[in-house]
């Protein structure tokens, strides 16, 4: 039981390249998520899903995309990176009971330069 | 939606000391609250949690209490150890995102 893993655990884009973060959880949860992680701001939420086919807007969306095609797996898509997307990204999931704990991954970091 | 507020860190202390770490929320409703551990490197961990008012939740010596008339949630702990050394987040439930609201951190460095 592997939990939440994220894959890749860091990586480096020049301005302009695309790139995909993949999150998969063994854990059957209905729900997850994707945060975006900068100094003094805590965790902010860009995109979740709360079922297999669904995904919505979180509270920083502009400049990425999700995609949510098996209930393991979550995608975070970045068309067009650009510096002000260098950060660390978490993946969490969660299962759909109102007591249900988050879990979460263990972070990709991503510099934008 | 819910808003979390917390202390601003850093928090420095010395081992064996007392720790509290404000965290006021606002929200419609009383949703449930939780208090996360960030280790260095790491993700975050569940630490505890409390779903209704008056609950307190519990786990490795931190205790937290849901106190609605001040709308708080603010984690102590009576003995602090290096170990504890961490970033520290409070967290509230949005059950219209169906997601976790969650507060800037603060970060614990406790000193031998």
């Amino acid at each position: 039981n592997a939990g939440v893993t994220q894959t890749p655990k860091f990586r480096v884009l020049k301005t302009g390249q695309s790139m995909t973060l993949l999150c998969a959880q063994d854990m059957n949860h209905e729900y997850m998520y994707w945060y975006r992680q900068d100094p003094g701001m805590g965790l902010r939420l860009i995109h979740y899903s709360v079922g297999e086919g669904t995904t919505a807007k979180g509270e920083v969306p502009d400049g990425y995309n999700v995609s949510r095609l098996k209930k393991q797996n979550f995608l975070l898509g970045l068309e067009s990176a650009a510096p002000s997307q260098t950060s660390v990204y978490f993946c969490a999931s969660r299962g759909s009971g109102r007591e249900e704990t988050q879990y979460f991954g263990p972070g990709t970091r991503l510099l934008v330069l | 939606g819910n808003s979390v507020t917390q202390m601003e860190g850093p928090v420095t202390l010395s081992e064996e000391a007392f720790l509290t770490i404000n965290c006021t929320y606002t929200a419609t409703g009383y949703p449930s609250l939780f208090w996360y551990v960030q280790y260095p490197g790491e993700g975050l961990q569940l630490l505890l949690k409390a779903t209704k008012a008056d609950d307190k939740g519990s786990n490795k010596g931190f205790e937290a209490t849901y106190r609605k008339e001040t709308t708080s949630f603010h984690l102590e702990k009576g003995s602090v150890q290096v170990s504890d050394s961490a970033v520290y987040f409070c967290a509230s439930w949005d059950t219209g995102r169906r997601a976790l609201t969650f507060g800037s951190g603060t970060r614990l460095q406790v000193q031998p």
